[in-house]
């Protein structure tokens, strides 16, 4: 079945970028997402990328995807105390069924 | 924006009782609603997939007995923890589609935290 991969943790100064990667197996993703979570809650849609876009961005959010290697990043610039949380990658043929990656815990020190 | 709510947020139970969980779209329909199980640190596990007046569609390994879907309305499916025992707390959350949206995008609910004792 379909895997999508991500680094457990990443922690960074506020203030700096964050990068946050992601590597999927499904060559037939028609689109890639990019989901918040903070604690205890549901997850927030932040972005999402169509599989024929190399790039995209959304004021601090920058997607990148490089369908070749199946590897999908989402950079947050001027990182920010508040952007602490989960960040799921997630991929989907269609909406009837999304994988979800393993989430990356984004930790922002003041 | 789409909005999904969940209740209740958060329910705590004896063994062996059974818990309804109530996914809601508030401002639009959905003929397809989904049902995800998160435990903690871990990601997002598809249960099932509820359809608005028909049978659910579950995930292989998920027990349809175990967990009940029911999608009687547009707006509304709900979640039938039955005979909830430990093993069964997690963090279940449902998302929809709205019709029309972007990239075909689920909006997920707040999530509703199981504890079962």
């Amino acid at each position: 079945g379909e895997d999508v991969e991500q680094s457990l943790f990443l922690s960074v100064r506020e203030g700096d970028s964050s990068v946050i990667n992601c590597t999927y197996t499904d060559s037939s993703s028609t689109y890639l997402y990019w989901y918040k979570q903070e604690p205890g809650a549901g997850l927030q849609l932040l972005t999402y990328i169509f599989s024929n876009m190399d790039m995209k961005q959304d004021q601090r959010l920058t997607v990148l995807l490089n369908k070749k290697d199946k590897h999908l990043s989402l950079r947050i610039a001027d990182t920010q105390t508040g952007d602490s949380a989960i960040y799921f990658c997630a991929e989907a043929g269609g909406y009837q069924k999304v994988t979800f990656g393993t989430g990356t815990k984004l930790q922002v020190i003041p | 924006g789409a909005v999904v709510s969940q209740h209740p947020s958060w329910v705590i139970c004896k063994s062996g009782t059974s818990v309804k969980i109530e996914c809601r779209s508030l401002d639009f329909q959905a003929t397809t609603m989904f049902w995800y199980r998160q435990f903690p640190k871990q990601s997002l596990m598809l249960m099932a997939t509820s359809n608005e007046g028909s049978k659910a569609t579950y995930e292989q390994g998920v027990e349809k007995d175990k967990f009940l879907i029911n999608h009687a309305s547009l707006t509304l499916s709900t979640l039938t923890v039955t005979s909830a025992h430990p093993e069964d707390s997690s963090f279940y959350i449902c998302s929809a589609h709205p019709p029309g949206a972007e990239a075909e995008t689920q909006y997920f609910g707040p999530g509703t935290r199981l504890l079962v004792l």
